[in-house]
C-alpha cells in the first residue's frame, strides 16, 4: 500500500524553528517529485515547497522562501521540512504529498501533521 | 500566479441530483487541471487530472470538462458519500494553485 507519514508539528512561539518529516512506504521514493502542500483552518490547500526526485532541485512558495527548507534522503525513504523563522500565519496542517509520475497533480497524501504558531 | 476561481462557494442539492461545480482560472492552464474532494478531517483525494481523466476507482457519475481558462467537475447522481468540498488545481505554473474550494452540503 502507498502511504505518507507525516510528523513533527507542534505548538511553536513566532520566530521558532520544526523540522517536518515525511515517512514514505509503498512505492519506490527515489522515482518521485514529493511536495510539501499546507492548508490552513477553512481554508484551501495552497502549495509550500517541492524537490526533485534526485534531490537536484527545490523550490518554493515566495511566502516561505528564505525561512524554509526542503530535503529528503533517498535512503531512508524521507522527506522534510525544515522551517525557520515561523510566524502567526504559518499555522496550519501541513500535507506530504506525491506528484504523479505522470503528471502534476497529487495522486497521494499524508494525513498531515498540524503546525501551530502562537505566543 | 495564476488565480483559481471556484463557484458557487456553496452547493445545496439532495441525494440523487445533479451538481455542477466550476472553476475558472485567470490565464490558460491547456487542460492541466485537477479536481479533488475532501471530507472532514481527510486529506484531499484525487478525483480527475487533465481536465478530464479518472483517477484510479473514481466512478463513472463523477466526469470532468474543459480547457483553457474554464472548466467543470460534474456528478450526475448524488450519493451520500459525494457531500464534501471541492477544490481544482492547476499544475501548469511553477507555484501549483489551488481554488477555493465549491462545499456540497445536503440540501
Amino acid at each position: 500500500e502507498v502511504q505518507l507519514v507525516e510528523s513533527g508539528g507542534g505548538l511553536v512561539q513566532p520566530g521558532g524553528s520544526l523540522r517536518l518529516s515525511c515517512a514514505a512506504s509503498g512505492f519506490t521514493f527515489s522515482s518521485y517529485w514529493m511536495h510539501w502542500v499546507r492548508q490552513a483552518p477553512g481554508k484551501g490547500p495552497v502549495w509550500v515547497s517541492r524537490m526533485y526526485n534526485d534531490e537536484s532541485s527545490a523550490s518554493y512558495a515566495d511566502s516561505v522562501k528564505g525561512r524554509f527548507t526542503i530535503s529528503r534522503d533517498n535512503a531512508k525513504n524521507r522527506l522534510y521540512l525544515q522551517m525557520n523563522s515561523l510566524r502567526d500565519e504559518d499555522t496550519a496542517l501541513y500535507y506530504c504529498a506525491r506528484r504523479s509520475g505522470s503528471g502534476g497533480f497529487y495522486d497521494t497524501w499524508g494525513q498531515g501533521t498540524l503546525v501551530t504558531v502562537s505566543s | 500566479e495564476i488565480v483559481l476561481t471556484q463557484s458557487p462557494g456553496t452547493l445545496s442539492l439532495s441525494p440523487g441530483e445533479r451538481a455542477t461545480l466550476s472553476c475558472r482560472a485567470s490565464q490558460s492552464v491547456t487542460g492541466k487541471l485537477a479536481w479533488y474532494q475532501q471530507k472532514p478531517g481527510q486529506a484531499p483525494r484525487l478525483l480527475i487530472h487533465d481536465a478530464s481523466s479518472r483517477a484510479t476507482g473514481i466512478p463513472d457519475r463523477i466526469s470532468g470538462s474543459g480547457s483553457g481558462t474554464d472548466f467543470t467537475l460534474t456528478i450526475s447522481r448524488l450519493e451520500p458519500e459525494d457531500f464534501a468540498v471541492y477544490y481544482c488545481q492547476e499544475y501548469t505554473s511553477s507555484a501549483w494553485t489551488f481554488g477555493q474550494g465549491t462545499n456540497v452540503e445536503i440540501k
